[in-house]
């Protein structure tokens, strides 16, 4: 399996502002996300983050809100832009690592009044 | 496209007993199926997987068993401890992975 750190691993915010969060790998992986875990509910993808190219957003979800770069095989940034409270949310980065089996990082915790 | 549904959304059992929670997906094309555990502040940890072309697989106390004709899998806990309290997730991988909405696990010391 890959570690996985994230930064910060949690923020308060004031809305209207914009929050970067950082996702490292220890081992250069060619598929990174981004999944977003609202209070109590479940994991959904917000974006595939693409090494060398613009990231593939899922329905929902677009560039302007969640600009994604991805400069090597094993950094990646989301944004989260002009940010309302119901953007308080948990951020998760996730690579694969196989065919198959996937990881995911610690998450940043987003509260944003 | 993909829909994975999941219960019970919360399950109390006492230590030493066994918990069960079952998925069921919609895409007959999902050909691999993880579970995760969820503890509280942090991120999803995978525990066990199964592929499609395998029916059952266990890994100590945890075991998963995957029926692709009625297209469910189920997770299986024996021996519960304190320590297996989190939110499980169930997920399908077909052309994206598709997480289900969580299983409440607490067993009581």
């Amino acid at each position: 399996s890959a570690v996985i750190s994230q930064k910060p691993s949690r923020d308060i915010c004031q809305r209207g502002t914009s929050l970067t969060i950082q996702c490292q790998v220890d081992s250069q992986v060619t598929m990174m996300f981004w999944y977003r875990q609202q209070p109590g509910q479940s994991l959904t993808l917000i974006a595939t983050a693409n090494q060398g190219s613009e990231a593939t957003y899922e329905s929902g979800f677009v560039i302007d809100k969640f600009p994604i770069s991805r400069p090597n095989l094993t950094f990646s940034t989301l944004t989260v832009s002009n940010m309302s409270p119901e953007d308080s949310s948990i951020y998760l980065c996730s690579v694969r690592l196989s065919s198959y089996a996937m990881d995911f990082g610690p998450g940043t915790r987003l509260t944003v009044l | 496209g993909e829909n994975v549904e999941q219960h019970p959304s919360t399950l109390s059992v006492q230590e030493g007993d066994s918990a069960v929670i079952k998925c069921t997906y919609s895409d007959s094309a999902s050909n691999y199926f993880p579970w995760y555990k969820q503890e509280l502040g942090k991120g999803p940890q995978l525990i066990i997987d199964i592929r499609s072309n395998v029916g059952e697989k266990k890994d100590q106390r945890i075991a998963v068993t995957l029926n692709k004709t009625a297209k469910h899998f189920s997770l299986h806990i024996t021996e519960t401890q304190p320590e297996d309290s989190a939110v499980y997730f169930c997920a399908a991988r077909g052309k994206n992975f598709v997480f289900g909405p969580g299983t409440r696990l607490s067993v009581l010391p």
